[in-house]
């Protein structure tokens, strides 16, 4: 069981909008503003999309972007693409023991 | 452009050891923390390791503390991971990961990873 909660699905139609949230705890999520967020495709490496709760990469399209409110973080995808169909990853800074924690994927379908 | 090239990932018993290593280039080693970060088809990813850009600090996920151990060479901008008393659940595919610099949590390049098998 991750530390952090994601749906395990969520989809949606070409140019449409989905968000994926990650929930955590004020250990986590809620503690701290060091929420990143990552993209796999199958058989790839993840690749970092947002950090920081809602910093961009260069070069990581600005249809991505990211929020957090209270506990949970967001992910927000928006004019849906065929190529965004991939698994997507939170993680956060903790408090506990481990340093860093992910939430178990979300396998996005683009239909 | 920032390359990390893992090697080491054998089939290995359980109880046994073993020494992952990663081969890094493309941008200044010294200058970054780096970190392992493992992951299964089961249990998603997992962070592991870190240590800071000068190696002198170090940290470890509960499941790996006291058996792991990470380290650097700073001269062959290398990084590597000591394995001990492996466990079935310690099976994955492990990346050697570049932290993005402004924090240690935050992981801006990935290996394409190297896979540990433990057989029980």
């Amino acid at each position: 069981q991750s530390a952090l909660t994601q749906p395990a699905s969520v989809s949606g139609s070409p140019g449409q909008s989905i968000t994926i949230s990650c929930t955590g705890t004020n250990s986590d999520v809620g503690g701290y503003n060091f929420v990143s967020w990552y993209q796999q495709h199958p058989d790839k490496v993840p690749k970092l999309l947002i950090y920081a709760v809602s910093k961009r990469p260069p070069g990581v399209s600005d249809r991505f972007s990211g929020s957090k409110s209270g506990n949970t973080a967001s992910l927000t995808i928006s004019g849906l693409q065929t190529e965004d169909e991939a698994d997507y990853f939170c993680n956060s800074y903790t408090s506990t023991t481990t340093l860093v924690v992910f939430g178990g994927g979300t396998r996005l379908t683009v239909l | 452009e920032v390359r990390l090239v893992e090697s080491g990932g054998v089939v290995v018993q359980r109880g046994g050891s073993l020494r992952l290593s990663c081969a890094a280039s493309g941008f200044t080693f010294v200058d970054f923390a780096m970190h392992w970060v493992r992951q299964t088809p089961g249990k998603g990813l997992e962070w592991v390791a870190l240590i800071s850009w000068d190696g002198g600090v170090t940290f470890y996920a509960d499941s790996v503390k006291g058996r792991f151990t990470v380290s650097r060479d700073q001269d062959d901008n290398s990084l590597s991971l000591q394995m001990n008393s492996l466990r079935p659940e310690d099976a994955a595919l492990y990346y050697c990961v570049k932290d993005i610099g402004s924090s240690w949590y935050t992981f801006d390049s990935w290996g394409q990873g190297t896979l540990v098998t433990v057989s029980s």
